[in-house]
């Protein structure tokens, strides 16, 4: 069974913090992304990569960075973060573009 | 520009009845289409996915259709139960190399007991 984890299920920081958000999958998957999700805006696309040590911006990359030094994990870090990056994120994973992405239960952030 | 449009935004039905939901894109040239589905502060699970040449994918009580040419999808539910009640989200992949997922804005259902 596909399996994607996501290191934490909700959060509370302050304004000026680093934040680190972890994803994992245990699927041999290449393909790797972080969405947001806001109500109104539905899901928007950050980071993606497609190889270890490989990432491109998505349509929101600002204020985020993105780490991935082995295959099946893909970090989000926030290097200070806002109260505007208040939001869900989700992580999700795919092997090729023809199949499904798998997503991870997600991470609800609160930044004070 | 790929747009993918879901209407209606939200569903109420009782339980038992079958009913459809929608999604419509602006370009037919498109890999597959995804249906999801999201419980409240919860991700995405994936319900179907419907390659580019296929018309129809069945996984028990669902039904996704797809007419690329009318840019079209429909998810059939079949005897609609509470445990439906969710958020039902159509994709497609754009069509370079970023593998992204272009989603819809969802439609809310609920099935009333």
């Amino acid at each position: 069974d596909v399996k994607v984890t996501q290191s934490s299920r909700y959060l509370v920081k302050r304004t000026g913090e680093k934040v680190f958000l972890e994803c994992v999958q245990d699927m041999d998957h290449e393909n790797m992304f972080w969405y947001r999700q806001d109500p109104g805006l539905g899901l928007r696309l950050i980071y993606f990569s497609y190889d270890v040590k490989m990432k491109e911006k998505g349509d929101i990359p600002e204020g985020y960075s993105v780490s991935r030094e082995k295959k099946e994990r893909f970090s989000l870090i926030l290097e200070s973060a806002s109260t505007n990056q208040t939001s869900m994120y989700l992580c999700a994973s795919t092997r090729r573009r023809v199949e499904t992405q798998y997503f991870g239960p997600g991470t609800r952030l609160l930044v004070l | 520009k790929q747009e993918v449009t879901q209407i209606p935004a939200a569903l109420s039905v009782p339980e038992g009845e079958n009913l459809v939901l929608n999604c419509s894109f602006t370009d037919s040239a498109i890999y597959n289409l995804q249906w999801f589905r999201q419980d409240p502060g919860k991700g995405l699970t994936s319900l179907l996915l419907i390659q580019s040449s296929q018309r129809e994918q069945t996984s028990g009580r669902l039904n996704a259709s797809l007419d690329k040419s009318s840019g079209r999808s429909t998810l059939y539910i079949a005897a609609s139960q509470p445990g439906d009640s969710a958020t039902y989200l159509c994709a497609v992949p754009l069509m370079d190399s970023s593998y992204k997922l272009i989603f819809g804005s969802g439609t809310r259902l609920l099935v009333r007991p």
